[in-house]
């Protein structure tokens, strides 16, 4: 039972190339989400899924998309990146989607630079 | 607009004494409140949570109290350990809201000296 994993660890891009986050559960989690971490501002939500097929806007959707085609997988894609997208990026998910004794399980983070 | 605040970014504390650590909300809908703790090149690990029907909740050295009237919560940890230094953040769910979203607010960098 390998929890969350995250798919690169680390990546360093040039303005304007692109790439894609996988991120996988084995939990059989309906809910993923996608949070970026930035210094002083904690974690705040790009997009989330409530189940396979499905994709909503977090705090910080620009820039970025989001596919849920497995409900095991969770992809992050940023199609032209910037410097402003340099960031850790962390995978969660969890069973019941914030209801009363729910928790998320993070995966262990992508340090994405853009240069 | 931050719905949840963590004012403090850094606390130091001795060993053996208590850390305390706040937390403030804005939105009146949040009934459920949680606790992550996060080391360097980690993601976050669950701690500590307690919803709005109760007004304290405790593990083992881990307390968490709820002012809801303030709309305030705070960690208590008691006695504070080494290895409890870390990042310290809070979360917040709406739950009867339907938008299965936590928010969490900017963390608190915690030391804890031996």
């Amino acid at each position: 039972n390998a929890g969350v994993t995250q798919t690169p660890k680390f990546r360093v891009l040039k303005t304007g190339q692109s790439m894609t986050l996988l991120c996988a559960q084995d939990m059989n989690h309906e809910y993923m989400y996608w949070y970026r971490q930035d210094p002083g501002m904690g974690l705040r939500l790009i997009h989330y899924s409530v189940g396979e097929g499905t994709t909503a806007k977090g705090e910080v959707p620009d820039g970025y998309n989001v596919s849920r085609l497995k409900k095991q997988n969770f992809l992050l894609g940023l199609e032209s990146a910037a410097p402003s997208q340099t960031s850790v990026y962390f995978c969660a998910s969890t069973n019941t989607g914030g209801w009363l004794g729910d928790t998320q399980y993070f995966g262990p983070g992508t340090r994405l630079t853009v240069l | 607009d931050q719905q949840v605040k963590q004012n403090s970014p850094s606390l130091s504390v001795q060993e053996g004494r208590i850390s305390i650590l706040n937390c403030d909300y804005t939105n009146s809908m949040f009934d459920y409140f949680l606790w992550y703790k996060k080391y360097p090149a980690e993601g976050p690990t669950f701690l500590i949570s307690i919803s709005s029907i109760k007004d304290k909740n405790e593990d083992g050295r881990f307390t968490v109290f709820l002012n809801k009237s303030a709309k305030h919560l705070s960690l208590h940890i008691v006695p504070s350990q080494p290895g409890d230094s870390a990042v310290y953040f809070c979360a917040a769910s709406a739950t009867t809201s339907g938008t299965y979203k936590y928010i969490f607010g900017t963390g608190t960098r915690l030391k804890v000296l031996a």
